[in-house]
């Protein structure tokens, strides 16, 4: 258990639905990120949270959209669904070294399969 | 954007060599990170390099940083069927030291007993 907590483990859902991700990070951790990784795909940034602001955006569709709430949990929602959207969301939570740099401790995933 | 160029993709061995993976940038990195994901698990942590031609080793792992830092590499000797695996590296994206890390498309490792 890394202590990053996400919900639900696996969701399946259909084309043009939404479906909201829950993930709770490790007790202390202020920061919260989510990827998306596709079949054999690397890990693909989407959006940074630090303690309820957003800190940092990548390729995060329009359709879908995120949130850091004060107890510092996170949400990812993901609207309009399409086939390419299948795929294991991870969210992340990080504390800074003494270079500054973040560690992200990874939770176990979502995965999403639209159909 | 910032870019990680990771290589191989792929990389099959044989149980007891030796595998490496090399990751490059065409900027020059803060700090690179790199990470695991076992089959059907989740990223995790393995180390991080800030210096420039830092050399830092676990066990079989061995990781360097280039002296230009621009790019990294990690060496597994004698890979063991523990080691198979994705290892990705991770650099820190624009928004400096606090902000997101990009990661490399990965390495994918099997191993043949």
């Amino acid at each position: 258990d890394s202590g990053v907590t996400q919900t639900p483990k696996h969701l399946i859902t259909a084309t043009g639905q939404r479906v909201t991700l829950r993930c709770s990070p490790r007790s202390g951790d202020l920061s919260v990120y989510w990827y998306q990784q596709s079949l054999d795909q690397g890990l693909q940034f989407l959006i940074q949270y630090y303690n309820g602001e957003e800190r940092a955006k990548g390729n995060i569709l329009e359709r879908f959209s995120a949130q850091q709430f004060p107890d510092l949990h996170s949400e990812l929602n993901l609207s309009s669904l399409e086939l390419g959207d299948s795929a294991l969301y991870f969210c992340a939570s990080s504390v800074s070294t003494a270079s500054g740099a973040n560690v992200l401790t990874f939770g176990a995933g979502s995965r999403l399969t639209v159909l | 954007g910032q870019q990680v160029m990771q290589i191989p993709q792929y990389q099959h061995v044989q149980e007891g060599e030796d595998f490496t993976t090399y990751c490059n940038s065409s900027t020059t990195l803060s700090n690179i990170q790199w990470y695991k994901q076992r089959p059907g698990g989740h990223p995790v942590f393995l180390i991080q390099l800030v210096k420039s031609g830092e050399v830092k080793k676990q066990k079989r792992l061995t990781f360097q940083f280039g002296e230009a830092k621009k790019n990294s590499s990690l060496h597994i000797t004698a890979t063991q069927t523990t080691d198979v695996g994705t290892y990705f590296c991770a650099a820190t994206g624009p928004g400096g030291s606090q902000g997101n890390l990009i990661f490399g498309k990965g390495t994918k490792l099997s191993v043949k007993p």
